[in-house]
């Protein structure tokens, strides 16, 4: 069975430091990787996704994300948080099996402090 | 207009009434979901469809039922709702999954239907 495991349940970070959302994962084969990002009263937004290829994938909002496949994550991380970024942010696996299943993790806020 | 439309947007409700929420889309996609939401918990899967005669339960399908009445529509039903059963509800569409499909499959999530059992 898939799954997610996002470690950390809420981050206080600066306004201007680096950042690093952690997400473990488990899939029984080549796994489809996601971020979504979800402002307060809002929708979910995808971030950015990895399904094949360059390991290292860019999104929007300056964000990237790493996917190692020996440790089975796909951290994602920005190099200057702005205080905007404040928000819940969800990895989630799944797509390349039948149904295209989607497993979120269990989402980590950002708190960002001016 | 939305790629996914969810009707409601908000919904208060009583204990033991049924309730309906509504999905639907104009991607075109097979493959339909429904989420609900909670805090500290992420979005946990309760129903997903290939097409109109192919339903599947998902993690925690207790309590819900669904109707695939199109490939654009998917709905979800609260046959007696209860208190636990507030949260926030959404409905996703996939082409995803495919035998052989390209790298271009993404997920489109509907706006979320926030419903409270009082």
């Amino acid at each position: 069975a898939q799954s997610v495991t996002q470690p950390d349940i809420h981050i206080t970070v600066s306004e201007g430091a680096s950042l690093e959302l952690r997400c473990n994962y488990s899939y029984g084969a080549t796994p489809y990787l996601f971020w979504y990002v979800q402002s307060p009263g809002q929708g979910l937004q995808l971030l950015l996704k990895y399904f094949s290829g360059d390991t290292l994938v860019q999104g929007i909002k300056g964000f990237e994300a790493e996917f190692k496949r020996s440790q089975s994550s796909f951290n994602l991380r920005k190099p200057s948080v702005h205080w905007s970024d404040a928000a819940e942010y969800f990895c989630a696996v799944g797509g390349g099996t039948s149904y295209g299943k989607l497993t979120f993790g269990q989402g980590t806020i950002l708190t960002v402090h001016p | 207009d939305a790629d996914v439309t969810q009707t409601p947007r908000n919904r208060i409700t009583k204990t033991g009434k049924r309730i309906m929420l509504e999905c639907s889309q104009t991607k075109g996609h097979d493959r339909m979901y429904w989420y609900r939401q909670d805090p500290g918990l992420g979005l946990r899967l309760i129903y997903y469809s290939f097409d109109v005669k192919d339903i599947n339960k998902g993690e925690i399908s207790d309590g819900y039922s669904v109707s695939r009445q199109a490939q654009a529509k998917f709905s979800l039903s609260l046959e007696s709702a209860i208190p636990n059963q507030t949260a926030l509800y959404f409905c996703a569409t996939s082409d995803c999954g495919r035998l052989g499909q390209g790298l271009g499959c993404g997920y489109t999530f509907g706006s979320g239907t926030r419903l409270t059992v009082v």
